[in-house]
């Protein structure tokens, strides 16, 4: 069974940084695509980021363009989302997602972030 | 990187279809064979319904199918049940990143 399970979303002070974690089971780690996705409370979803397998490419949505990065542990079955000079507008559930051709076919169930003072 | 732009809201009657439009460009849509489309229940994870346009993955009702035609892609739900009121969002590759739409609240009346 695929489980993907966030970690270490809380609240920030805005300027702060914060690094998320997602564990992933069930599936060949290494063979996909991973990415992360948010969503703001009471809006829509915004692709974040995204990984290729062995980390050779990474694409961001401009709002996170220097101050994010995406990385992978395929040794531990990782996936990461370093996030930096944090901002209020960045407050959401961000959630780990594994790709299947150019679709999410498998997510997490979430973790909140708060950026505020 | 806009958001594709999807209806606010679509409603439907138990047993009638409706239909969701996707509008982007040929940038993201219209670039590429790879729309994907996401179901999401209040508090829930999103789910995959539909992807590369109009392939359904395993589990998903045949009721959900879905479409394109130029820059606007479409999911339509056939056979409208209670269950499938929830938030519809449209998904587009767009060379590298990716774009979601601004979401469709579906209501069955």
């Amino acid at each position: 069974e695929v489980q993907l399970v966030e970690s270490g979303g809380g609240l920030v002070q805005p300027g702060g940084s914060l690094r998320l974690s997602c564990a992933a089971s069930g599936f060949t780690f290494n063979n996909h695509w991973m990415s992360w996705v948010r969503q703001a409370p009471g809006k829509g979803l915004e692709w974040v980021a995204n990984i290729k397998q062995d980390g050779s490419e990474k694409y961001y949505v401009d709002s996170v363009k220097g101050r994010f990065t995406i990385s992978r542990d395929n040794a531990k079955n990782s996936l990461y989302l370093q996030m930096n000079s944090l901002r209020a507008e960045d407050t959401a559930v961000y959630y780990c997602a594994k790709y299947y051709g150019s679709a999410f076919d498998y997510w997490g169930q979430g973790t909140l972030v708060t950026v505020s003072s | 990187q806009s958001a594709l732009t999807q209806p606010r809201s679509v409603s439907g009657s138990p047993g009638q279809s409706v239909t969701i439009s996707c509008t982007g460009t040929s940038s993201d849509v219209g670039g590429y064979n790879s729309v994907s489309w996401y179901q999401q229940h209040p508090d829930r994870a999103p789910k995959l319904m539909i992807y590369d346009v109009n392939k359904r993955p395993s589990g998903v009702p045949d009721r959900f199918s879905g479409s394109e035609s130029g820059n606007t892609a479409s999911l339509t739900i056939s056979g409208l049940q209670a269950e499938d009121e929830a938030d519809y969002y449209c998904c587009s590759y767009a060379g590298g990143p990716y774009v979601f739409g601004t979401g469709t609240k579906v209501t069955v009346l």
